[in-house]
């Protein structure tokens, strides 16, 4: 049984540029959360999706939006990349269980 | 607001030594429920234990135990006998959902167990 898959591993953006990271959650999970950890910090919940609605956001601008297929996996998008935005992208699944994460992506903007 | 405080940057233990990491959590919800999570360097979260506000026993799993003190609160995570293998970040977090809901993060705690 797959757990939560993330791609891709690594990505490398300019400042100014839009990114779209995926995930495929665990297999019979129908909701998804992203976080972002920064280096040297706790993850931070960015929001949820839950048949393909946003179900719950954090405290991040709306250049961070995203989505949910039929299938429950989902894509984070980031437009005009700041430096700050450098930093590990971590989905969590979950259906009435506790969270399971994925790898996460790392997210390098130059 | 929630808010979970992990004073503790990083520690320090040779091996089979015993640690505890702290966790000293906020929140004004009468129902909620507390986690921590282990980071070994490939990133992937893995859960460890999840505590409900209404049930303060202390628990124990092998080499692992927390203590839940509500008066304090506190929710502290010992590893007894530590491994090289213990080695990662630590992170407590916080919900008001037992599952399925945002999770607030502390900042985590280094540990290195040295050999």
């Amino acid at each position: 049984d797959a757990g939560v898959t993330q791609s891709p591993t690594h990505l490398i953006k300019t400042r100014g540029q839009q990114v779209t990271l995926r995930c495929s959650p665990k297999s019979g999970h129908d909701t998804v959360s992203w976080y972002q950890q920064a280096l040297g910090q706790g993850p931070q919940f960015i929001f949820q999706y839950y048949e393909e609605e946003e179900r719950q956001r954090g405290n991040f601008p709306d250049r961070f939006s995203g989505h949910q297929f039929p299938n429950y996996s989902s894509e984070l998008n980031v437009n005009a990349l700041l430096l700050g935005d450098s930093a590990l992208y971590l989905c969590a699944s979950s259906v009435i269980s506790e969270q399971y994460f994925g790898p996460g992506t790392r997210l390098t903007v130059t | 607001a929630q808010k979970v405080t992990q004073a503790q940057t990083e520690i320090s233990v040779v091996e089979k030594e015993d640690v505890t990491l702290d966790c000293v959590y906020e929140t004004r919800d009468t129902t909620y429920y507390l986690f921590w999570y282990k980071q070994p360097p490939s990133g992937e979260l893995v859960f460890l234990i999840r505590r409900n506000s209404f049930d303060e026993q202390n628990e124990i799993s092998g080499r692992y135990s927390w203590n839940f003190q509500k008066s304090t609160s506190s929710f502290n995570f010992t590893i007894t006998a530590s491994q090289v293998v213990d080695s990662a970040v630590y992170f407590c977090a916080l919900s008001y959902m037992e599952y399925g809901n945002k999770l607030v993060f502390g900042a985590g705690t280094i540990l290195r167990v040295k050999s």
